[in-house]
């Protein structure tokens, strides 16, 4: 069974670079034709597509936040990352990390708060 | 900038039916953008109930289904139960940008 668990600092200080992992668990992250990806939810608001990973290595990324994000797959640890630079208070969230296809999601971590503060 | 446009908030009394609308800036949702909704609770992260328009996943209660309706994906709820309040997103693909919207989600009360 498919289970995904993020997992991060928890902390970040505005103008550095938001470093969080993604362990998958259950299926082997270079399963053909899946998406890794990152969504995160602002406290109170909606959800927002951050970017995903296909399982060819390429990557998309939401336009809005394409020069700040770097998304990355770890084989080898069976893990993904995304890396969040210059973030600011706007990027406190609940971030989670999913698996999915064009079509359908297939799986999603529990989500982990990463707060933006000095 | 490309918007999907959901309802804020609706009501529906128990036993009732309600349907959720999930719109796009760019014109008619189709079957191509392949809407996805998803149902979330206070405190926990989502769970997708729809898929492709209209497919659901193995746990989704009979009462949800998905369609296309009047240019929008739509999500109706048949003999709404209490444990039906929630958030609801829609998530739609769009294929020329290769990215991924959600909606700004619909709050729905049963009441």
């Amino acid at each position: 069974q498919l289970q995904l668990q993020e997992s991060g600092p928890g902390l970040v200080k505005p103008s550095e670079t938001l470093s969080l992992t993604c362990t998958v668990s259950g299926d082997s992250i270079s399963s053909n034709n899946y998406y890794w990806g990152w969504i995160r939810q602002p406290p109170g608001k909606g959800l927002e597509w951050i970017g995903s990973i296909y399982y060819s290595g390429s990557t998309y990324y939401n336009p809005s936040l394409k020069s700040r994000v770097t998304i990355s797959v770890h084989t080898s640890k069976s893990q993904f990352s995304l890396n969040l630079s210059s973030v600011t208070a706007a990027d406190t969230a609940v971030y989670y990390c999913v698996r999915h296809r064009t079509t359908v999601t297939t799986g999603w971590g529990r989500g982990t708060l990463l707060t933006v503060s000095s | 900038q490309t918007v999907v446009t959901q309802e804020p908030s609706l009501t529906v009394s128990p036993g009732g039916t309600v349907t959720l609308t999930c719109a796009s800036s760019t014109g008619a949702v189709t079957s191509g953008y392949y809407p996805n909704w998803f149902q979330q609770k206070p405190g926990q992260a989502p769970r997708a109930l729809i898929y492709s328009t209209s497919n659901k996943h193995s746990w989704t209660p009979a009462r949800f289904s998905g369609s296309l309706l009047g240019g929008k994906a739509a999500l109706t709820l048949s003999g709404v139960q209490p444990e039906d309040e929630a958030e609801y997103y829609c998530l739609l693909y769009y294929a020329g940008a290769q990215l991924w919207v959600f909606g700004g989600g619909t709050k729905l009360t049963v009441l």
